[in-house]
C-alpha cells in the first residue's frame, strides 16, 4: 500500500532563513508527488508537482523541491522564509496508474519575524 | 471563474439526521474528489468520481454516499450522522489524463455532529 511519511509536525525557522519541509513515501512504479499549503480556514493550494523529468522543481511563491529516488524522498525547501510562509504544509503521492491522491499528515511551518 | 466552491459552509447536525454537501466546479474537469480533514490525519478520500454517473470508494466511505449526475457537481449525503463524521469536508477536482494534474480544492465545510 502506498504510504506518505513527514516526519516534522512543526518546523520553526527564522524569517530569512532558508526552510525545509521533509517528505518521504512508499508506493510502487514511478509517482506523481505534489505540495499543497493550507492557510488558516482555506481550502489547501496547490504549490508544485513532480511527474517525471528534472528533479529540481520549481513552484509558487519560490518554493521548491527535490525529488530523490534513491531515498524515496520529495523534500520542500525555500531559500529565504518569509512570514507570509506561515501555515500547514501537505505532502501527496499518486502512484501511477492509481486515480487519487494519498495525503501525508502535514507539517505546520512557522517563520518567526 | 469561481474555481470550486462548496456549500454549506458549517452545519451543525444532531446525531441521526441527515444531510447532502454540494460541490460545485467550473473548470470542465472529469474527476472530482470528497475528503475529509482532521487533525493530525492529513486528508482522508472518501469517495471520488472519474467522470458523470461514476462514483468510486476511497479510503473511508461508511456512512457517506455520493452522486454524480451532472459533471460539474458532485454530491456528498450523510444519511445517519454519527459524533465520528465531525470533520471538515473538503471537495477538489482536477483534469488530464486520468486526472493526473493538480487538484483544485474547495473552501470547506466544517461539519458539527452532536
Amino acid at each position: 500500500a502506498q504510504s506518505v511519511a513527514q516526519p516534522e509536525d512543526q518546523v520553526n525557522v527564522a524569517e530569512g532563513n532558508p526552510l525545509t519541509v521533509k517528505c518521504t513515501y512508499s508506493v510502487s512504479g514511478n509517482p506523481y508527488l505534489f505540495w499543497y499549503v493550507q492557510y488558516p480556514n482555506r481550502g489547501l493550494q496547490f504549490l508544485l508537482k513532480y511527474i517525471t523529468g528534472d528533479n529540481l522543481v520549481k513552484g509558487s511563491y519560490g518554493f521548491e523541491a527535490e525529488f530523490n529516488k534513491s531515498q524515496t524522498s520529495f523534500h520542500l525547501k525555500k531559500p529565504s522564509a518569509l512570514v507570509s510562509d506561515s501555515a500547514l504544509y501537505f505532502c501527496a503521492v499518486r502512484p501511477t496508474g492509481r486515480r487519487a491522491l494519498t495525503f501525508g499528515s502535514g507539517t505546520r511551518l512557522q517563520v518567526q519575524p | 471563474n469561481a474555481g470550486v466552491t462548496q456549500t454549506p459552509k458549517f452545519r451543525v447536525l444532531k446525531t441521526g439526521q441527515s444531510m447532502t454537501l454540494l460541490c460545485a466546479q467550473d473548470m470542465n474537469h472529469e474527476y472530482m474528489y470528497w475528503y475529509r480533514q482532521d487533525p493530525g490525519m492529513g486528508l482522508r478520500l472518501i469517495h471520488y468520481s472519474v467522470g458523470e454517473g461514476t462514483t468510486a470508494k476511497g479510503e473511508v466511505p461508511d456512512g457517506y454516499n455520493v452522486s454524480r449526475l451532472k459533471k460539474q457537481n458532485f454530491l456528498l449525503g450523510l444519511e445517519s450522522a454519527a459524533p465520528s463524521q465531525t470533520s471538515v469536508y473538503f471537495c477538489a477536482s482536477s483534469g488530464g489524463r486520468q486526472g493526473a494534474y493538480e487538484q483544485y480544492f474547495g473552501p470547506g465545510t466544517r461539519l458539527t455532529v452532536t
